[in-house]
């Protein structure tokens, strides 16, 4: 399966500031998305990232917000904009491969805004 | 829109089996995955079924599908102190590529 570096692991932001997450995969993969993990909570699809295009948000998320970009089939960045306390969670990158069942996620960058 | 419930805890001893179960609502499932994510890290793929299956045994994990009841669960045989994690039940129907989670079921072994 897909191996995955997100970068960074871990920061701590004062708020009105953005920081921008980046995620690197070692092999080329169709689908790449963007979770959110609150504190003690489950995972919560931000968008998916599409290549070559704008990519697509769920409901309660805004490209304002969290920017994204994917230049290419194996790279993607979040951007968590003007950021506040209730932004501090877990970002997940995750990536689907055709030929494979399951998603692979990156290990996660643990957000704290202050 | 989609749903999967799982119980939010569970407590074992070590040597003891452990079930987790999990719920969901989305009869167009295709495929239904338990991950793991221990402290700190991000979510592993544990295992998986396919929706027309009703079990799978992978060493000491086995997978139980009920797809008229919607209903999936995870039995780890010999429950050791490295399994203690938060595990995510997860399904993906036919919407391409996107996956609901359950809230994940904390289990804590007791040596």
């Amino acid at each position: 399966s897909a191996v995955i570096s997100q970068k960074p692991s871990r920061d701590i932001c004062q708020r009105g500031t953005s920081l921008t997450i980046q995620c690197q995969v070692d092999s080329q993969v169709t689908m790449m998305f963007w979770y959110r993990q609150q504190p003690g909570q489950s995972l919560t699809l931000i968008a998916t990232a599409n290549q070559g295009s704008e990519a697509t948000y769920e409901s309660g998320f805004v490209i304002d917000k969290f920017p994204i970009s994917r230049p290419n089939l194996t790279f993607s960045t979040l951007t968590v904009s003007n950021m506040s306390p209730e932004d501090s969670s877990i970002y997940l990158c995750s990536v689907f491969s055709s030929g494979q069942p399951g998603y692979t996620f990156g290990s996660g960058t643990r957000l704290t805004v202050v | 829109g989609e749903d999967v419930e799982q119980s939010l805890f569970l407590s074992v001893r070590e040597g003891d089996s452990s079930v987790i179960n999990c719920t969901y609502t989305d009869s167009s499932s295709t495929y239904l995955y338990w991950y793991k994510q221990e402290p700190g890290a991000g979510l592993q793929l544990l295992t998986y079924i396919f929706s027309n299956m009703d079990m799978k045994q992978d060493q000491r994990l086995t997978v139980l599908l009920n797809k008229k009841d919607k209903h999936l669960s995870l039995r780890i045989a010999d429950t050791q102190t490295g399994d203690s994690a938060i595990y995510f039940c997860a399904e993906r129907g036919t919407n391409a590529g996107k996956s609901t989670f359950g809230d994940g079921t904390t289990l804590t072994v007791k040596p």
